[in-house]
């Protein structure tokens, strides 16, 4: 059983360019999170998505940032327009169904973001 | 909004000692709590889960306890080795996972 997919693995983007990162949740699970780690800091909560559906996108910023996580295929963060502060590495994580029903929460080894 | 902080926010002992993070969050009202670990460059490995119904779960050297009503939780890492070190991270499951700022372990050969 594979586990949480992530690519690309690194992506170096030019300042203004567009970042797309993906996400494959493990086996059976339909409940994606993102996370964004930035250096020297902690893991902050982005967004947590269903099938189809953006349950909580408290945690992304409102602008040039968006995700989705359609009924085929993998869950797609983008990010347009980088810029330098979006240097990070980004988490994707999975569950086979809410956080909230006590289930754990796997994540992938991360995508990590340099702008340059 | 839930807080969570973990003390201290580095460590570094001999092999063979034993170790202890610290790990206290705000709002009791949580699903469950997990400890992971973290290398350099890498993702989150899941180390143990413990219910918000549970007080403590063991996985070989690791032992955590949960006190919901104090809003803490403790790691302890028995007989460590070289191997431990990393960055491990404490998370409250509140529907999604809120961390804490980590504590970087090493430890000494």
């Amino acid at each position: 059983n594979a586990g949480v997919m992530q690519n690309p693995r690194h992506l170096v983007r030019r300042r203004g360019q567009e970042a797309r990162l993906r996400c494959s949740p493990m086996k059976g699970h339909s409940h994606v999170y993102w996370y964004r780690q930035l250096p020297e800091e902690g893991l902050k909560f982005m967004v947590y998505l269903q099938k189809e559906n953006i349950i909580d996108e408290s945690g992304m910023p409102k602008e040039r940032f968006s995700a989705e996580f359609p009924k085929e295929g993998p869950s797609i963060l983008r990010i347009q327009q980088v810029v330098r502060g979006d240097s990070a590495a980004y988490f994707c994580a999975s569950s086979p169904a809410t956080g909230g029903s006590g289930n754990t929460i796997y994540f992938g080894e991360g995508s990590w973001l340099t702008v340059v | 909004k839930q807080e969570v902080t973990q003390i201290p926010a580095a460590l570094s002992v001999p092999e063979g000692e034993n170790l202890v993070l610290n790990c206290s969050f705000t709002d009791s009202a949580i699903y469950n709590l997990q400890w992971f670990r973290q290398d350099p460059g890498k993702g989150l490995t899941s180390l143990l889960l413990i219910q918000s119904s549970q007080r403590e779960q063991t996985s070989g050297r690791l032992n955590a306890s949960l006190d919901k009503s104090s809003g803490r939780s403790t790691l302890y890492i028995a007989a460590s080795q070289p191997g431990d070190s990393a960055t491990y991270l404490c998370a409250i499951n509140d529907y999604k996972l809120s961390f804490g700022a980590g504590t970087t372990v090493t430890v000494r050969a």
